[in-house]
């Protein structure tokens, strides 16, 4: 079936500096991938859709300068979460939907982010 | 505004019984839902899918239900294991195209006794 890898699964990460979230569809292509915010005991927020050799599509609300989305290949998206602060701790989550397939999303593992 | 809820936030069921997840919506647009099991940490796991053209579908120990009219739709896990403790969301797209956004509800936490 369709797997999702995201990496790193955990970062740790000083008020201020940058930090990368990778995401690649291992098995299919995805033109589009989403990404997703979770607070503890919360629900999953869409933060933006990540098109392929375009800009990415972002929720209301979500700061396009704050969060850094790059979708370079049919195979890998990126999110950068600039400037982090305390507050940008979360759980994010991404995931993709193959073409053709079963009509199920499929999500990667999640990174979970603390900003010390 | 939460256009798809969860209004249970945590289940209990006797292991052998059947469990019933409920999620409701209101956005009439919506014309395709998913469930997903999660565990902390992790990434949801797709379980089962309805599109708006059918009122049941059923896979394995699972089986979702859609009243279009009630905007209502309830995933039943029978019989319900212990490995089925985690916490359930259901999401909803407008039509189950590549670009099509998931709207997730708020979640439900079953926990499955012996």
């Amino acid at each position: 079936g369709a797997v999702v890898s995201q990496h790193p699964s955990r970062v740790i990460c000083k008020s201020g500096t940058s930090v990368k979230i990778e995401c690649r569809s291992l098995d299919f292509q995805a033109t589009t991938m989403f990404w997703y915010r979770q607070f503890p005991k919360q629900s999953l927020m869409l933060m933006a859709t990540s098109n392929e050799g375009s800009k990415a599509t972002y929720e209301q609300g979500v700061e396009k300068d704050k969060f850094l989305i790059n979708h370079a290949s049919l195979t890998l998206s990126t999110l950068t979460v600039t400037s982090a602060h305390p507050e940008d701790s979360s759980f994010y989550i991404c995931s993709a939907r193959e073409f053709g397939g079963n009509y199920g999303y499929t999500f990667g593992s999640g990174t979970r982010l603390t900003v010390v | 505004d939460q256009q798809v809820k969860q209004n249970s936030p945590s289940l209990s069921v006797q292991e052998g019984r059947i469990s019933i997840l409920n999620c409701d919506y209101t956005n009439s647009m919506f014309d395709y839902f998913l469930w997903y099991k999660k565990y902390p940490a992790e990434g949801p796991t797709f379980l089962i899918s309805i599109s708006s053209i059918k009122d049941k579908n059923e896979d394995g120990r699972f089986t979702v239900f859609l009243n279009k009219s009630a905007k209502h739709l309830s995933l039943h896990i029978v019989p319900s294991q212990p490995g089925d403790s985690a916490v359930y969301f259901c999401a909803a797209s407008r039509r189950p195209g590549t670009a099509s956004k998931l709207t997730f509800g708020t979640g439900t936490r079953l926990q499955v006794t012996l």
